[in-house]
């Protein structure tokens, strides 16, 4: 099973600041990630997938980026509604190996 | 629009059976590929189950094979899990989850709100 790992685990950032958060496979898995949003008490919602793909409706200042074992999500100026728990997740080998990372925590500093 | 609304959930016993079911509505329930995730209370998220748009195939991972079985009906636009020898460790909220395919690959983009299953005597 492919380990994701994300760091760090809890990170305290202010509002219009730039947030960077890592995620990193225990082997590579190419492209074939993706970056989830949830919020306290919601379902999570897609951000990014293919590493860099953002999905439909995703503001502009959601990037993601890296290939292989190392992936980053960065936010580059924070609104209110960005704190949340983030999740990375690997699908390179769909649909018998579809693994999450165990999530980072963004507080408002 | 895209909606998900599932059901079923509640406290069972461990070792007895529940059935989730989860309403599909705004798309064609039949032309895409689903999931089940769930997530412990203040833990992370955990793959469960996908069964292919035509129901052709499914797929579980390690913690449920052999436990619980997905299926659907396109005619009624609804997913379902039937989970069999529950556990205390399958406490968690089940979320159904639209799988999204495009050339840089597959995740979901539509999830369920979710609904809680509780494993407890």
């Amino acid at each position: 099973e492919i380990v994701m790992t994300q760091s760090p685990a809890t990170l305290s950032v202010s509002p219009g600041e730039r947030a960077t958060l890592s995620c990193r496979a225990s082997q590579s898995v190419s492209s074939n990630l993706a970056w989830y949003q949830q919020p306290p008490g919601q379902a999570p919602r897609l951000l990014i997938y293919g590493a860099s793909t953002r999905a439909t409706g995703i503001p502009a200042r959601f990037s993601g980026s890296g290939s292989g074992t190392e992936f980053t999500l960065t936010i580059s100026s924070l609104q209110s509604e960005d704190f949340a728990v983030y999740y990375c997740q690997q699908y390179n080998n769909w649909p018998s190996s579809i693994t999450f990372g165990q999530g980072t925590r963004l507080e408002i500093k | 629009q895209v909606q998900l609304v599932e059901s079923g959930g509640g406290v069972v016993q461990p070792g007895r059976s529940l059935r989730l079911s989860c309403a599909a509505s705004g798309f064609i329930f039949g032309s895409y590929g689903m999931h089940w995730v769930r997530q412990a209370p203040g833990k992370g998220l955990e793959w469960v189950a996908i069964i292919w748009h035509d129901g052709s195939n499914t797929n579980y991972g390690d913690s449920v094979k052999g436990r619980f079985t997905i299926s659907r009906d396109n005619s009624k636009k609804t997913l379902y899990l039937q989970m069999n020898s529950l556990r205390v460790e399958d406490t968690a909220v089940y979320y159904c989850a639209r799988e999204y395919s495009s050339s840089v690959g597959r995740t979901f983009d539509y999830w369920g709100q979710g609904t809680l299953v509780t494993v407890s005597s």
